[in-house]
């Protein structure tokens, strides 16, 4: 089973400032990585596939990057909507998911 | 617009069974490839199982720690999608949710790209004596 762990566990930023989550599978997954926001109460939504693409209806203040083991969920300029978990998800080997960030906006 | 609204989370005592539903609309169960995840209170997001489409043979795959307990199904005539839970355990509590996977399609072929990109809003079952 690919491993997926997720750092910081908790970031807590400012609006305006840039948010930089972190995403390292425990085996070369390439390219083959998601990430999703959950709110309180709600579902998750996807936001980024396959490490770089954009879901439909994802802001351009993310943006993804990284293969290999290493990913990177980029927020550019932070907004108070923003505050939520964020997942990454691996798709190389089944389907397994972080533990998540939980982004707070002061 | 895609919609999915499960149903049928309930309390129920361990070795107890279940039955899950999850309704959708705006688009044909049987064209999509969907799966369930879990998520136990306070805690992250578990794969439980898929079933693939009629055209791939409705051919289902389930996570380790609910094989051979868990049966995912489709009753095309009502597009709904279904979760039957059986010797459930403790930590089976959890929120259910149906998931459509995202595909990429050209012309008349579709490829799935094993994430998900529509959920539903999830139904709670909680197991405890």
């Amino acid at each position: 089973e690919i491993v997926v762990t997720q750092s910081p566990a908790t970031l807590s930023l400012s609006p305006g400032e840039r948010a930089t989550l972190s995403c390292r599978a425990s085996h070369s997954i390439s390219t083959y990585l998601g990430w999703y926001q959950q709110k309180p109460g709600q579902a998750p939504r996807l936001l980024i596939y396959d490490a770089s693409i954009r879901a439909t209806g994802t802001p351009g203040r993310f943006s993804g990057s990284g293969s290999g083991t290493d990913f990177t969920l980029t927020i550019s300029s932070l907004e108070a909507e923003d505050s939520a978990v964020y997942y990454c998800q691996q798709r190389w080997n089944w389907y397994t998911f972080g533990q998540g960030t939980k982004l707070e906006i002061k | 617009e895609v919609k999915l609204v499960e149903s049928g989370g309930d309390l129920v005592k361990p070795g107890g069974s279940l039955r899950l539903s999850c309704a959708a609309s705006a688009f044909t169960l049987s064209n999509a490839l969907m799966h369930w995840v879990r998520q136990a209170p306070g805690e992250g997001l578990e794969w439980v199982g898929r079933i693939d489409t009629k055209a791939n043979g409705d051919t289902t795959d389930y996570a380790a720690p609910v094989g051979g307990r868990f049966f995912i199904s489709r009753d095309d005539s009502e597009n709904t999608l279904s979760l039957e839970m059986h010797s459930l355990k403790t930590e089976d509590t959890a929120v259910y949710f149906c998931a459509t996977e995202l595909q990429y399609c050209t012309g008349v072929t579709c490829h799935p790209l094993r994430y998900f990109d529509n959920w539903g809003q999830g139904t709670l079952v909680t197991v405890s004596s």
